[in-house]
Parts: structure tokens; sequence; C-alpha cells
């Protein structure tokens, strides 16, 4: 149980594309879902908060217009990169909090390496 | 403020002997605490998770982890090491209200034969 899935787990695209990332949590309902950005040997930076059915929380830093989040039903929640540049070039990974149990936890993908020419 | 301390960037054993992965946490509230553990190129995967139940928690693949209050750490610990336990590992303390998760900067374990 709690399987979450990423779609694509890498992508290539030229400077100036879009790029969409999509995280699915599988065998549960995740109202909550998170966005983080990894660094070669770093750990996990928090971009946004994905609410289901309301506008994402951005951390302080984070260009929302330029990573656009769309959390569209219980299992879905989709990242776009807009006008991409190589510095956005990273490892992405998306959680999905889970509540069941009485436990707070967050279930990881596998993570999307995005790849900027 | 949330905040945790992972006081090895590395650590390297020999397959067999026991491993220790030390966590240290700052917390406002009565914290929920986790170990988290990435192989490379790959997503997190939970190891285990501390909820202010038993102080001693068990884990997955043999690791387990204690919760002391009062030294506010949260080491994770395994008997004997194995080749497939060489990965980065992650010590995350939980802020219950929003759920966020608060990660440390990773402590990469080195497996030797």
């Amino acid at each position: 149980g709690a399987v979450v899935s990423q779609h694509p787990s890498w992508v290539i695209c030229k400077s100036g594309t879009s790029v969409k990332i999509e995280c699915r949590s599988l065998d549960f309902q995740a109202t909550t879902m998170f966005w983080y950005r990894q660094f070669p040997k770093q750990s996990l930076m928090l971009m946004a908060t994905s609410n289901e059915g309301s506008k994402a929380t951005y951390e302080q830093g984070v260009e929302k217009d330029k990573f656009l989040i769309n959390h569209a039903s219980l299992t879905l929640s989709t990242l776009t990169v807009t006008s991409a540049h190589p510095e956005d070039s990273s490892f992405y990974i998306c959680s999905a909090r889970s509540l069941a149990g009485s436990t707070d936890t967050q279930y990881f993908g596998p993570g999307t390496r995005l790849t900027v020419l | 403020a949330q905040s945790v301390t992972q006081l090895d960037s590395h650590v390297s054993v020999s397959e067999g002997t026991p491993v220790l992965l030390r966590c240290n946490y700052s917390s406002s509230y009565s914290p929920s605490l986790f170990w988290y553990v990435q192989h490379p190129n790959k997503g997190l995967q939970l190891l285990l998770k501390y909820t202010s139940a038993a102080t001693l928690v068990k884990g997955i693949n043999g690791f387990e982890a204690e919760f002391k209050k009062s030294e506010t750490s949260f080491h994770l610990t395994k008997p004997s090491a194995h080749m497939s336990d060489a990965a980065e590992y992650f010590c995350v303390v939980s802020d219950n209200s929003p759920g966020k998760f608060y990660f440390g900067t990773g402590t990469s374990l080195t497996v030797i034969p």
C-alpha cells in the first residue's frame, strides 16, 4: 500500500519549452501533495504544497508563475515547469500525505530527472 | 521552529558490523520523526517513523531508531550492515499542523565488503 508514482521518470527538453510532471497516489487519496527539488548530493528542498481544490502554497523564493501546480483530484497533482532553462535541470520529487491510521506520513514518488538543454 | 541535524555527512562500515546514523532534532511541538532511505537516482523509501507511541521504533530491513527526548535525538541503528544498505539516509521532523517535513542534510552510508 501507499504507492506514489511519477511520470515521466526522466525528460530532456529544449530551453524555452514547458514540461509537465505528474504525481499520482495509486492506492490512497491525498488531499495534500508536496513538490520537492533535489540537487546532486544534496537534501530535498520543499518547493510547494499542493492542496486538492485550492491554490498551491509556494515556499519563499520559488516562482509560482514558473512552477505551475495543479491538484486536479485526490490522486493527481501536476507540476509544470514553464519556459524551462538549463538552471531548472534537477531531480523533482513529489510526495503524497497520508493520514491513515492516525499517523501523518508522506509517501514519495520515484522522482523525475529533468534536463534542459 | 522545526529543524534536524544529521551529525555525519558520511559513514563507512564493514559488511556485518553495526550501523549508527545520528540525528538530533529541534521542535516546538511533540514531534513526529522519520527516517527515509534513498538509493541512487531513486525516490525516498520510508524506513520507520516515531509518533509518540513506543520510544523504540522498529522499521524495515532490520533498522530501528530510539527516540530520546532528554537528548533530542533519534539515532538510526542496525545490528549488521548489508551491502544493499549502501544509500543516502535522511532524518525528518514533521510539523504536524500543515504536515510539512523538515529534512536533515543526509548521511551517505558506504558498506565495505
